[in-house]
């Protein structure tokens, strides 16, 4: 089945301590989006993709950084992981903006 | 903030029960969509409804719209115990930025 698929599903790193979260679909699509979600809060976005197009968010602080190699793959890093960046991170796709979005299961962080 | 607001935070009812939740925004929009998530899970696209459109209706979902007030409502109609999950509205705005602004989620629980 066609799917958004996030790896690891838990991520345990240390304080500082560089992390990749990584993501791959095979819907082909256009967009994928990188969000953090905390505790009983909605999913915030910090950046997208459009094809090779990177588009960041305003807030998103700089310890954040993503690539997309090619249309199915798409990474997270963060460089030096705080303890307030543990959190629930969810990739999602879309064939346009704008679209319904498919989110994989997302990879919980966690830091020591 | 560009985020909508949900409404209720939270809502319990029992099985059978119809269940209604709101969600406000605060900006023109293209579309507006409704998303589930289970606990631990990505979110789940359920129904999407246009700025032209007033209702919709998928299954045991009923979706309105209200643009001069600019809210919406999901109905889910005789509700199982398998509903129970966060159901979170999202717009997409009219500027043409590829992304959704998620609203603040209602948190579902359906009592067997």
């Amino acid at each position: 089945d066609a799917m958004v698929i996030q790896n690891p599903r838990y991520q345990v790193t240390q304080f500082g301590k560089p992390v990749t979260l990584s993501c791959s679909q095979t819907l082909n699509h256009n967009v994928m989006y990188w969000y953090q979600q905390k505790s009983s809060q909605a999913p915030k976005l910090l950046f997208h993709y459009y094809d090779k197009d990177f588009n960041n968010e305003a807030d998103t602080p700089d310890n954040f950084q993503s690539r997309r190699p090619n249309t199915s793959f798409c990474f997270l890093d963060i460089r030096s992981p705080g303890l307030g960046d543990a959190a629930m991170y969810l990739c999602a796709t879309s064939r346009e903006g704008g679209e319904p979005q498919h989110f994989g299961d997302g990879t919980r962080l966690s830091i020591l | 903030s560009q985020q909508g607001e949900e409404d209720p935070q939270a809502l319990s009812i029992q099985e059978g029960e119809n269940a209604t939740m709101n969600c406000s925004y605060k900006t023109s929009i293209n579309n507006l969509q409704w998303y589930r998530q289970n606990s631990g899970r990505g979110l789940v696209h359920l129904i999407l409804i246009r700025s032209n459109e007033r209702e919709k209706h998928s299954g045991r979902l009923r979706v309105t719209l209200d643009t001069s007030k600019k809210s919406s409502s999901l109905l889910i109609t005789a509700s199982r115990a398998a509903d129970t999950a966060s159901y979170f509205c999202a717009t997409e705005d009219n500027f043409g930025n590829e992304k959704l602004t998620f609203g603040t989620g209602t948190r579902l629980t359906i009592i067997p």
